[in-house]
């Protein structure tokens, strides 16, 4: 049963601090996408990506927020540096591209003292 | 901008009972459209979709209704049961977006 990996599932760190979030897409989805969620702003769209390429990523906050595709098996989203703000649940979700469902992950809660 | 939003942000049903979530759109070119279930602590479910060249499609025990005249969604769920409690989500393919999603609660 193919699904979404996230890891790490539960992350608690200190302001300041640099926090990397890992995500394995299914294989052969060639769409990723980021989301955090939150309960002020809901399901939030961060980045996505299709064949590796990042194709949107205006609702992330560029100075502190990167993501990667380093190979077709691993989705990064890093934050540096970390602020309380950021806490949330972070949702990564793959697809086959086009108009096409998209397969979520557990996500990884964040905590940011 | 354009976005995907809800009429209810909740809804309190009895079991057995019939349950109707409603989506606005405002995207008129938008063409495929997504309904996601989340369970606590879980990530979105697809549960069904549907394309603009429908304006009705089911699924087991869910029917999605798409009326393109005033750019409204709706999902139906028959004979709700306490495990379709969750918060349901519409989205447009097109612009990879949700809306603030519906709370359904089901009481027994």
């Amino acid at each position: 049963d193919a699904r979404v990996t996230q890891t790490p599932r539960d992350k608690v760190t200190e302001m300041g601090q640099e926090v990397t979030m890992r995500c394995q897409p299914i294989l052969g989805h060639n769409t990723v996408f980021w989301y955090r969620q939150t309960m002020m702003q809901g399901l939030e769209l961060l980045a996505y990506f299709r064949n590796r390429a990042p194709l949107d990523d205006s609702g992330m906050p560029k100075d502190r927020f990167s993501a990667e595709m380093p190979d077709a098996t691993l989705a990064t989203l890093k934050i540096q540096p970390s602020e309380p703000r950021d806490s949330a649940v972070y949702f990564c979700a793959s697809g086959r591209g086009g108009l096409d469902e998209q397969y979520f992950g557990p996500g990884t809660r964040l905590t940011v003292t | 901008g354009e976005s995907v939003g809800l009429h209810l942000p909740t809804l309190s049903v009895q079991e057995g009972d019939n349950s109707i979530i409603n989506c606005a759109y405002s995207n008129s070119a938008s063409d495929y459209f997504i309904w996601y279930k989340q369970e606590s602590g879980k990530g979105p479910q697809f549960i069904i979709d549907i394309r603009s060249n429908m304006d009705k499609r089911q699924g087991q025990r869910v029917t999605v209704l798409l009326n393109k005249t005033v750019k409204h969604l709706s999902l139906q769920i028959a004979a709700t049961q306490p495990g379709d409690s969750a918060v349901y989500f519409c989205a447009e393919s097109n612009d990879m977006r949700f809306g603030a999603g519906t709370r359904l609660t089901v009481k027994p």
